[in-house]
């Protein structure tokens, strides 16, 4: 069964350095997702994207937060300036369109020291 | 903020049917029910959704009220590896529509040996 992908499992980094999360997904999905969760609270929408484009992000999803699909398989975040509350799980999920089922990866543990 | 209403948390002996409760009272009428299940951290499991329909699939069914209020995940045996978190979200489903998913924080089931 096809699945989302997600590297590193886990990636610790000092405060103010630049860190890429990517993100493998479904082959014949379209819809691109990252979602985060701070140890112990909500999962929380980051953002969308789509043909290209952002089709929505959140307040979280700042100036420092940045995504794309930089080929046809990988989907990536990056944060350019890591700050201490960006530890968290970040979470890659991919769907054929706007109104299917989206599909979550495994995660990426970020731990900002 | 999450459009539903979950219990905190919830006991089921293993081998038993676990029910899941959701309310969800302001649900319009293009508006999904979706499950999901976090287990430990890990990325979001998609498990069923549905409309007003009742749905079932290999991993669960899907009891959604006539007035579409509240709905019920039904587990029908469950097992130690069903110990997890479920999130009852509700989303539209329609071109145009934002289709982000708002997690709550869900309901821990827990299997009891």
């Amino acid at each position: 069964e096809p699945e989302v992908t997600q590297t590193p499992s886990h990636q610790v980094t000092q405060m103010g350095q630049e860190v890429i999360l990517r993100c493998v997904p479904i082959s014949n999905h379209l819809y691109f997702y990252w979602y985060r969760q701070i140890l112990g609270q909500k999962v929380e929408f980051l953002v969308s994207f789509y043909n290209n484009e952002i089709s929505e992000k959140s307040e979280i999803f700042d100036d420092q937060f940045s995504v794309e699909r930089p080929d046809g398989s990988n989907f990536t975040l990056k944060i350019r300036s890591t700050k201490l509350e960006d530890s968290a799980m970040y979470f890659c999920a991919s769907c054929t369109s706007s109104t299917d089922t989206q599909y979550f990866g495994p995660g990426t543990r970020l731990t900002v020291l | 903020d999450a459009k539903t209403t979950q219990p905190p948390s919830m006991d089921c002996a293993e081998g038993r049917a676990a029910n899941l409760p959701c309310n969800h009272s302001t649900i319009s009428g293009n508006e999904y029910v979706y499950w999901y299940r976090q287990i430990h951290s890990q990325g979001p499991q998609y498990i069923i959704h549905g409309l007003k329909n009742n749905e079932t699939n290999e991993m669960a069914s899907l009891i959604i009220t006539e007035d579409r209020k509240s709905s019920t995940l039904i587990l029908p045996h469950a097992t130690l590896r069903d110990t997890a978190v479920y999130y009852c979200i509700v989303r539209a489903d329609f071109g145009g529509a934002t289709n982000k998913l708002i997690f709550g924080t869900g309901t821990l089931l827990a299997v009891q040996p």
